[in-house]
């Protein structure tokens, strides 16, 4: 079955170290995003891809970083500059940047110690 | 900039009562309108979608119509399921250029907690 898959479902980090989370998607789509929830706060955009080997900052990509070396595969890092990392993560993907029709997958949770 | 609002949680209701999730957007364009929800655990799925005004979104018994006089989306069941109980999210997508590149993304709300009861 396509779809997108994250990993890890859970991570714990000790503060000052950077962690990489996974998102793998086999759709065929082109376009990846990256989103953090938090309670009450909805879902924020961090980093999106229209197209492989190029990305765009979203509302809230200050302390992260992400690469696009391939369509497949769109890995975000959370690094120590981020000063509230503990969050819920979410990757999707979208056949194209206008569709608006995001899939979603099942998230990773990043706690900091 | 554009942004979405919800109405505030967390609803609920019992079993086969009727769902209304108020959504209210801002938008400088036409935006297309989505009704997303979250099971626990789990990521987000497309529950129904609207692109133009006066269109009507439908799935699995949900409802939402796309009223641009009032700048809403509101979210309607006739008669909830205890299998309904999700987190609702209202989204919206702006498109436009930047760099030569045509772009989209979504904006969502807040969230909107449903518990049904047997």
């Amino acid at each position: 079955d396509g779809g997108i898959t994250q990993s890890p479902k859970y991570l714990f980090r000790k503060e000052g170290q950077n962690v990489t989370l996974s998102c793998e998607q086999n759709l065929n789509h082109d376009a990846m995003y990256w989103y953090r929830q938090d309670p009450g706060q909805g879902l924020r955009l961090i980093y999106y891809s229209q197209i492989v080997n190029d990305f765009q900052k979203g509302d809230i990509a200050e302390g992260y970083s992400v690469s696009r070396e391939k369509k497949e595969s769109f890995p975000l890092t959370v690094t120590s500059a981020q000063k509230n990392p503990t969050a819920f993560y979410l990757c999707a993907s979208s056949r194209g940047p206008d569709t608006g029709e995001l899939f979603f997958g099942e998230g990773s949770r990043l706690t900091v110690l | 900039g554009d942004s979405v609002t919800q109405m505030e949680g967390p609803v609920t209701l019992s079993e086969e009562a009727f769902l209304t999730i108020n959504c209210t957007y801002t938008a400088t364009g036409y935006p297309s309108l989505f009704w997303y929800v979250q099971y626990p655990g789990e990521g987000l799925q497309l529950l129904l979608k609207a692109t133009k005004a006066d269109d009507k979104g439908s799935n699995k018994g949900f409802e939402a119509t796309y009223r641009k006089e009032t700048t809403s989306f509101h979210l309607e069941k006739g008669s909830v399921q205890v299998s309904d109980s999700a987190v609702y999210f209202c989204a919206l997508s702006e498109s436009g250029y930047a760099g030569g590149t045509s772009y989209g993304k979504l904006t969502f709300g807040q969230g909107t907690i449903l518990t049904v009861h047997p």
